[in-house]
């Protein structure tokens, strides 16, 4: 079955150190996104990647890192910089057709609790 | 820059139909898109509307307005499991990537 993986579903860690949020998809998409959602908001973007090796700073990117060393990979790193790191992070992936925009598969996202 | 205006939460009673607005600003179109998320799970796509009119898929129906920054989803016939929050996103002027709205809620009732 195609589709992203994400894991793990839960994570908790200790302030002050870094963790890192696995995604993983074989739809063979080129573009790969990660999102941050805090209760009552809206997804907020954090880095996303066009193809191998290149990627972007989203609204938020500090105190995040990223990699994209395979097509069917985007690891993200959440830094112990991140001033509010708990939240409910999403992946998601898209083919990147030419013409403009095209539609977002999301992973099913990992839960990060900072204690 | 980017605005999207959606209500917090929308209750309708099972078997009703609820219709969930979306208002807009943006410096550019390129189309608006409308996903469905329940609680602790990844959003699912429902449509993508780019030219003005009704689009139907079965119980679900997406309305857009470009002159009016408008957009409506539509559900008929709702079920318990259309309990979830539905998300507007629109992609800023020149961006392929949507910028999504806070989504809007909906408590489906006996």
């Amino acid at each position: 079955d195609g589709g992203i993986t994400q894991s793990p579903k839960y994570l908790f860690r200790k302030e002050g150190q870094n963790v890192t949020l696995s995604c993983e998809q074989n739809l063979n998409h080129d573009a790969m996104y990660w999102y941050r959602q805090d209760p009552g908001q809206g997804l907020r973007l954090i880095y996303y990647s066009q193809i191998v090796n290149d990627f972007q700073k989203g609204d938020i990117a500090e105190g995040y890192s990223v990699s994209r060393e395979k097509k069917e990979s985007f690891p993200l790193t959440v830094t112990s910089a991140q001033k509010n790191p708990t939240a409910f992070y999403l992946c998601a992936s898209s083919p990147r057709t030419s013409g403009g925009t095209d539609t977002q598969y999301f992973g099913p996202g990992t839960r990060l609790t900072v204690l | 820059g980017q605005n999207i205006d959606q209500p917090t939460e929308m209750t309708a009673t099972e078997g009703a139909i609820v219709q969930i607005n979306c208002t807009y600003q943006t410096s550019g179109f390129n189309g608006l898109f409308w996903y469905q998320q329940h609680a602790g799970e990844a959003p699912t796509f429902l449509s993508y509307n780019v030219l003005d009119g009704l689009e139907e898929k079965g119980r679900f129906s997406s309305f857009l307005s470009r002159s009016k920054g408008y957009s409506y989803l539509l559900l008929k016939e709702l079920q318990m499991k259309d309990s979830a929050s539905y998300l507007c996103a629109v992609p800023s002027g020149g961006s392929y990537i949507p910028t999504f709205g806070r989504g809007t809620s909906l408590i489906v009732h006996p």
